[in-house]
């Protein structure tokens, strides 16, 4: 069974740029989520979606950050402009749950490490 | 913002040393507590998904308890080998809209 799958793996950019990361979750997830991870720290939720509704985009700057998942499959995170405090890990996520007797078990791809110079 | 803790932040220990670390979440409106291990240059991993007060788990050589009155966690691991090397990530999963709230994890270095 495939994986999570997140691209780019890599991005380098300079400020003030635009920049999109995809995810494809695993077939027959309905929730994916958004994390955001700095060095050093743990895992920073911005958006979490329920197929394709955004049911938790409390943490998302949405000055700046957009999220869609259209047809509640692929995902799209895009950020623009991007400012130098952007430079992170984002990683995407997709479970099962919520549901009667479901733990919730999240399956993360590799992540998106941005540079912003 | 729930406040879900780690301790140590980072952690140094010999091969064949046993290490333990914890997790410190609420008490209160617990649904599930997840430990990852994350790999660097990999994806984190689901190590446990825990559910029951006194819930005690094992894979191979790690193990984890779970105290969800006083809103803890502990991992153990029995004769580190340097392969475990890797920031270990709890997870506290409320109850209702099931959100997600990680630890800043503790990094683990195994030395050989």
């Amino acid at each position: 069974e495939a994986g999570v799958v997140q691209s780019p793996r890599y991005k380098i950019i300079e400020k003030k740029q635009p920049v999109a990361f995809w995810c494809n979750p695993i077939s027959g997830h309905n929730t994916l989520y958004w994390y955001l991870q700095n060095l050093g720290q743990g895992p920073e939720l911005l958006i979490r979606y329920e197929n394709e509704e955004a049911v938790d985009d409390s943490q998302l700057p949405k000055d700046r950050f957009s999220a869609e998942r259209l047809k509640g499959v692929d995902s799209t995170l895009k950020i623009q402009p991007a400012e130098l405090g952007d430079s992170a890990v984002y990683l995407c996520a997709s479970s099962s749950g919520p549901g009667t007797g479901n733990t919730g078990e999240l399956f993360f791809g590799e992540g998106s490490r941005l540079t912003v110079l | 913002i729930l406040n879900v803790e780690q301790s140590p932040q980072s952690l140094h220990v010999q091969e064949g040393d046993s290490t333990n670390f914890t997790c410190s979440f609420p008490s209160s409106n617990f649904y599930a507590l997840h430990w990852y291990r994350w790999e660097t240059a990999k994806s984190p991993e689901a190590l446990f998904v825990m559910t029951l007060n006194g819930d005690e788990k094992k894979k191979g050589r790690i193990s984890a308890t779970l105290n969800t009155k006083e809103g803890y966690s502990y991992l153990y691991i029995k004769g580190s080998q340097p392969e475990d090397s890797a920031t270990y990530l709890c997870a506290f999963i409320a109850g209702g809209y099931q959100k997600v709230t990680f630890g800043t994890g503790t990094k683990l270095q195994v030395i050989p």
